[in-house]
This record gives C-alpha cells, structure tokens and sequence, in this order.
C-alpha cells in the first residue's frame, strides 16, 4: 500500500514569491492533517480536514496560508506571498479512524531567502 | 505555550542498554499519549501509545509509562539497538479526538555500538 506522497521534497524561492506543496493521502483515509516543523521543533497543526471539510484550521495564518481539499482526497497548501520565517519543513498526514495514528509523508522543506 | 514538553534534546547509549526517554505535559485534558520515531528525510511513524486509564503498555522492546499524577510518562527501549537511533517525539491529545495531536520538541537518541 503506497504511503503518503508529497511534492516537491525541497523547494526554494525568494521572499514574497508564491509556493504550494502538494499531499496524497493513503486510500481510504477520511482525515488529512498539514503540520509546519521548524528546525528543532516538534509539528505543529496548520489544518485538519475531515473529507472536504476543514474542521480545524485555528493555527492557519489565514492572511498568507491557504489550504483545499478538493473532493476529500488530495490537498493543496499554499503561500502567498511567503516570507523569510516561512522556512520549515511542511508535513502532510492522513488518518483512518480516531486512533491517533497520523500517517506522514516525508515533508516537503520550503527555504525562503 | 508548550503543552508538551521533552527537556532532553539528545541522549545517547550503548548498545544493549536501556534507554529512557522522557516527556512531560501541562494540560490534564489530555488523556492519549503516543511516540513517534522520525529519521532523518523521513515523515514521523507512530511507535506506541497509552491510553490515561492505563499506567503502562508494552510491545516487543518498547515499553511506555505514563504517571497521571505527576503528568509524565516514558518510552523505556530495552534493549537498544543502533536501529533505534532517531528522533523521538511524545504527543498528546485532548478529549476532543485522538486524532488532534499536541507533540514535543523531541529527543535525538543516539545508540552506540
């Protein structure tokens, strides 16, 4: 069974460019998660779907960050226009179930100069 | 606020011992624990978890134990294997879902040969 995929694994850009980063879940799994990781840090959720349906975006910056979820399978987070503390490691996570068991892809690391 | 916390940046050990990594945690909401190992380029995978009505779980060489009293709990690895070098991090997660996770800084683990 293919795990979670994500795109692009690395990405650099200059401040006040745009970025998204693109996650495919795991078959089958309703709840898909976006969480940014800064450099000695643990994850921190951005948003949570729940199929098409963000049920938790409280911690997304909403005046930069956007994120959809396009027929509850694959999602898009986009950066508008990103900004030098952007840079981290975005991870993208699907789950089955209230399990507490996120699936994560490898991250897509943004660098912003 | 961090809501979940690991002290301990890195710790190292011999090969065939015990490592202990610990993690503490403010908010007594929080009722389902779990460890995560990362390495390097690589998404988070879920190792084990407990639940608050437990004080204990264990499988194969990994054994966690929580005390609800004093808002702690541990991941004894026993014994250590240079495969276990990683990143580990401790997460909680509220009575709202299993699936909304607050994680830790984590703790680098580093078995030597």
């Amino acid at each position: 069974e293919a795990g979670v995929v994500q795109s692009p694994r690395y990405k650099i850009i200059e401040k006040k460019q745009p970025v998204a980063f693109w996650c495919n879940p795991i078959s089958g799994h309703n709840t898909l998660y976006w969480y940014l990781q800064n450099l000695g840090q643990g994850p921190e959720l951005l948003i949570r779907y729940e199929n098409e349906e963000a049920v938790d975006d409280s911690q997304l910056p909403k005046d930069r960050f956007s994120a959809e979820r396009l027929k509850g399978v694959d999602s898009t987070l986009k950066i508008q226009p990103a900004e030098l503390g952007d840079s981290a490691v975005y991870l993208c996570a699907s789950s089955y179930g209230n399990t507490g068991e996120l699936f994560f892809g490898e991250g897509s690391r943004l660098t912003v100069l | 606020d961090q809501q979940v916390k690991q002290n301990s940046p890195s710790l190292s050990v011999q090969e065939g011992r015990i490592s202990i990594l610990n993690c503490d945690y403010t908010n007594s909401m929080f009722d389902y624990f779990l460890w995560y190992k990362k390495y390097p380029a690589e998404g988070p995978t879920f190792l084990i978890s407990i639940s608050s009505i437990k004080d204990k779980n264990e499988d194969g060489r990994f054994t966690v134990f929580l005390n609800k009293s004093a808002k702690h709990l541990s991941l004894h690895i026993v014994p250590s294997q240079p495969g276990d070098s990683a990143v580990y991090f401790c997460a909680a997660s509220d009575q709202t879902g299993a699936n909304n996770l607050f994680f830790g800084t984590g703790t680098r683990l580093t078995v030597i040969p």
